[in-house]
């Protein structure tokens, strides 16, 4: 159990409908990550919110965005749905680097499974 | 920029033998290494992870990994595996403390047969 949970478990949407999935962290982890799992692949770094301003990004479009709220939950939207935008999208939350709960790991969470229809 | 590559997609082997995922990554920094496990429709479970100091790491469920930075390798083995060990196992790398951004490698799928 790593206190990283995501909503909704599953969601269908069309293509060209938008979407936002969220995610809460511990309490404390002020870093969070998105992720996208393609079926059969590895994870994709999408990008990163650190005390809610982006703090990296992968290569994923504009349509790809996020925010950060000061409560630790955090959200994925993601505009114009396109058909290959079906995956698992995964959240990790990790603590501040330099406190005492610092482990240099990330916890992920159980992740959203999106299909684009 | 930091790549990892698990050669093998697919690992079958019989419960209670030995089993070696392997995972080979590149990087012109210094790297942390993690394994995580991924059981069906499930989000990642961390195993272990090397970031610095001995370079055989142990896990939970038994498993453990070495750190061969000659061969920038960073396979995982376990010497007795059960059906419950069924799942999918990601090497990742990361390449500086604290900005956790992760690269994943393919996936390995381990099979464990009766």
């Amino acid at each position: 159990e790593t206190g990283v949970t995501q909503s909704p478990t599953h969601l269908i949407k069309t293509r060209g409908q938008q979407v936002t999935l969220r995610c809460s962290s511990q309490s404390g982890h002020n870093t969070v990550s998105w992720y996208q799992q393609a079926l059969g692949q590895g994870p994709q770094f999408i990008f990163q919110y650190y005390r809610e301003e982006e703090n990296g990004r992968g290569n994923f479009p504009p349509r790809f965005s996020g925010l950060q709220f000061p409560n630790y939950s955090s959200e994925l939207n993601v505009n114009a749905l396109e058909l290959d935008d079906s995956a698992l999208y995964l959240c990790a939350s990790s603590p501040e680097p330099g406190t005492s709960s610092y482990t240099d790991t990330q916890y992920f969470g159980p992740g959203t499974r999106l299909t684009v229809l | 920029a930091q790549s990892v590559t698990q050669l093998d997609s697919q690992v079958p082997v019989f419960e209670e033998a030995p089993v070696e995922l392997r995972c080979n990554y590149s990087s012109s920094v210094s790297v942390y290494l993690f394994w995580y496990v991924q059981y069906p429709n499930q989000g990642l479970q961390l195993l272990l992870k090397y970031l610095s100091g001995s370079t055989l790491v142990k896990g939970i469920n038994g498993f453990e990994a070495e750190f061969n930075k000659s061969q920038t390798s960073f396979h995982l083995r376990k010497p007795s595996v059960h059906i419950s060990d069924t799942a999918e196992y990601f090497c990742a790398v990361s390449a500086d403390s604290g900005t956790y951004k992760y690269i994943f490698g393919t996936g390995t799928r381990l099979k464990v047969l009766a």
